[in-house]
């Protein structure tokens, strides 16, 4: 069965850091594009970035340029988003999804900024 | 970027009855290989979004037949023949052609009456 699971959320200052991660199982990780998209509570869905295969291309949306960073590791069949100078605005449920025009999606992990 | 569009944003529907989404592109969504890189999602309450249809038109494994994606250009539409009572949730059209970014319509809330 193909599966993402997140993990990595939680409650963080403004201006805070945190790692999520996204294990990945039942599909072959390495060969496929993966993206992160967040929703807002309440909210619609928010593409954030994408990585290609092997790590050597990475795109984001313009608000989070600069402070979050999208890595994988192929060996351990895991993505990551690296998220520095976290705002409110940020506060997000974050899915890890295969870029494969995103058709499969993880449960998401929540991500609150707030002081 | 490009700017996704939808009506309506509410679609409240009859058990059996049909009911359809418009999605709207502020460009064409034609790719230069000729395709069209745009899918319709639903999330239902509590849950991730799952992806109904892609590239226009291609139901995704396991998608009941009666949702059917249609369009061109920048003008698309989901329909639903005979809504049934889990395809309550939020749907969201998504074009892929022209990224970064990738963008997502605001959504439609299909409820039942």
């Amino acid at each position: 069965e193909v599966q993402l699971v997140e993990s990595g959320g939680g409650l963080v200052q403004p201006g805070g850091s945190l790692r999520l991660s996204c294990a990945a199982s039942g599909f072959t990780f390495s060969v496929y594009w993966m993206s992160w998209v967040r929703q807002a509570p309440g909210k619609g869905l928010e593409w954030v970035a994408n990585i290609k295969q092997d790590g050597s291309e990475k795109y984001y949306v313009d608000s989070v340029k600069g402070r979050f960073t999208i890595s994988r590791d192929n060996a351990k069949n895991s993505l990551y988003l690296q998220m520095n100078s976290l705002r409110a605005e940020d506060t997000a449920v974050y899915y890890c999804a295969i870029a494969r025009g995103l058709d499969v999606w993880g449960q998401g992990t929540t991500v609150t900024v707030s002081s | 970027d490009v700017v996704m569009t939808q009506s309506p944003l509410s679609l409240p529907v009859t058990l059996g009855q049909p009911a359809s989404i418009s999605c709207r592109s502020s460009q064409s969504l034609v790719y230069s290989n000729g395709n069209t890189y745009l899918n319709w999602f639903l999330q239902r309450p509590g849950q991730s979004p799952r992806r109904l249809i892609y590239e226009v038109s291609k139901r995704d494994s396991g998608v009941p037949d009666r949702f059917s994606g249609s369009g061109s250009g920048t003008d698309f539409t989901l329909k639903i023949s005979r809504v049934e009572a889990e395809d309550v949730g939020v749907y969201y059209c998504m074009q892929a052609t022209h990224w970064p970014p990738w963008t997502f319509g605001p959504g439609t809330k299909v409820e039942i009456k």
